[in-house]
């Protein structure tokens, strides 16, 4: 079945530092990636999304390309912020199987924690 | 996009009870589901709630232990039941219309 792998963390930054998170992923159909923030004690929050291959994702200076001929999702951000430490969660979900609409699958989670 | 309201946001339980969740949409959707964040993991999904007729449940999980209602297109239930402290977890509400999707805020659960 679909399937979701990203980066294990916690991953450590200094403020203004890059961030990387790697995310790949399994399909058999086309499916639209996600990916999601949640804030310490708070639910889930879209943070970007593409819906095809070449789509870039963009939100609050994040970015992700889909790339399907690497069967990624990476998110990336030039310069960190103590305001973004959370747990990134990569997630596809597959528009094109009927029985799964509107389901998605998770990556494990990528903790980030940003130092000052 | 549409809106949930999740309630309880919290809630400590002693084991063997059951706890009964609600997630309240704010329009009419086509789909609603039941997630599970066990602590320190990722999300798993229970159950799809269908309107007017039984959930589906994915591998793992059974109606016995996660019975769901979903009476109308706005608003579903989650009951867990006979709670044990391995059900200790974040429950959440996601729902996909034409909106899009969006995800509750979730109900963190302390089972003791």
């Amino acid at each position: 079945g679909d399937s979701v792998t990203q980066m294990e963390g916690p991953v450590t930054l200094s403020e203004e530092a890059f961030l990387t998170i790697n995310c790949t992923y399994t399909a058999t159909g086309y499916p639209s990636l996600f990916w999601y923030v949640q804030y310490p004690g708070e639910g889930l929050q879209l943070l970007l999304k593409a819906t095809k291959a070449d789509d870039k994702g963009s939100n609050k200076g994040f970015e992700a390309t889909y790339r399907k001929e690497t069967t990624s999702f990476h998110l990336e951000k030039g310069s960190v912020q103590v305001s973004d430490s959370a747990v990134y969660f990569c997630a596809l979900s597959d528009l094109a199987k009927g029985d799964s609409w509107g389901k998605f699958q998770f990556g494990a989670g990528t903790q980030v924690v940003v130092t000052p | 996009s549409a809106v949930i309201s999740q309630k309880p946001s919290r809630d400590i339980c002693q084991r063997g009870t059951s706890l009964t969740i609600q997630c309240q949409v704010d329009s009419q959707v086509t789909m609603m589901f039941w997630y599970r964040q066990q602590p320190g993991q990722s999300l798993t999904l229970i159950a799809t709630a269908n309107q007017g007729s039984e959930a589906t449940y994915e591998s793992g999980f059974v109606i016995d232990k996660f019975p769901i209602s979903r009476p109308n297109l706005t608003f579903s239930t989650l009951t867990v039941s006979n709670m044990s402290p391995e059900d200790s977890s974040i429950y959440l509400c996601s729902v996909a219309g034409i909106h899009g999707y969006t995800f509750g805020s979730g109900t963190r659960l302390t089972v003791v």
